[in-house]
């Protein structure tokens, strides 16, 4: 089945500092790919998604380029701020094997960003 | 535009009994899936609704259980409720079947 295996965390940055949260993905057909951010006490929000190969998504400074041929999905940003505080999460949505879009998630990461 | 709504915020229960959440989707959409976040873990898939049926559904027991109405509003229903079953429950509503779902605050459930 579709499974998502992101890295572990807490990851703790200073401000300014360049992120990666690691995101690899196993799916039985050709996946939609997606980060969402949990603010503490809210639900997701779509932070970005890309739909095929080498597409690239990007919101508020963040990027993830969906590779096929290493099945990752990688969360960058080049400079964090104490604002982007919050839990991320790597998601899949396959549409194959009957599977109408539902979405399979990573167990998220927790990142803390210090001033 | 009202986002995703759900309710309640908050709810205890013993265990045994049984609960119901409600969501309202998106304005336009008519697809209601429904996850569970257990604390410290990424959100499960629960089922979803379409057209007043459900069209999908992921590895929960049959304690677990729904309705979609005509308005495209919601209800999830969980019976004989165990401490387990503490956990966020997120609803998501997109237009028909898409992949981008937009997802409310979620209901806190908790079990003693």
């Amino acid at each position: 089945g579709d499974s998502v295996t992101q890295m572990e965390g807490p990851v703790t940055l200073s401000e300014e500092a360049f992120l990666t949260i690691n995101c690899t993905y196993t799916a039985t057909g050709y996946p939609s790919l997606f980060w969402y951010v949990q603010y503490p006490g809210e639900g997701l929000q779509l932070l970005l998604k890309a739909t095929k190969a080498d597409d690239k998504g990007s919101n508020k400074g963040f990027e993830a380029t969906y590779r096929k041929e290493t099945t990752s999905f990688h969360l960058e940003k080049g400079s964090v701020q104490v604002s982007d505080s919050a839990v991320y999460f790597c998601a899949l949505s396959d549409r194959s094997g009957g599977s109408n879009y539902k979405l399979t998630f990573g167990k998220g990461t927790l990142l803390t960003v210090n001033p | 535009d009202a986002g995703v709504t759900q309710s309640p915020t908050h709810l205890i229960k013993t265990r045994g009994q049984q609960v119901t959440l409600r969501c309202s989707p998106k304005s336009g959409h008519d697809t209601v899936s429904w996850y569970q976040q257990a604390l410290g873990q990424g959100p499960q898939f629960i089922f979803q609704y379409y057209e007043e049926e459900e069209r999908q559904r992921g590895n929960f027991p049959d304690r677990f259980s729904g309705h979609q109405f005509p308005n495209y509003s919601s209800e999830l229903n969980v019976n004989a409720l165990l401490l387990g079953d503490s956990a966020l429950y997120l609803c998501a509503s997109s237009m028909g079947f898409r992949d981008e779902q937009y997802f409310g605050p979620g209901t806190r459930l908790t079990v003693t």
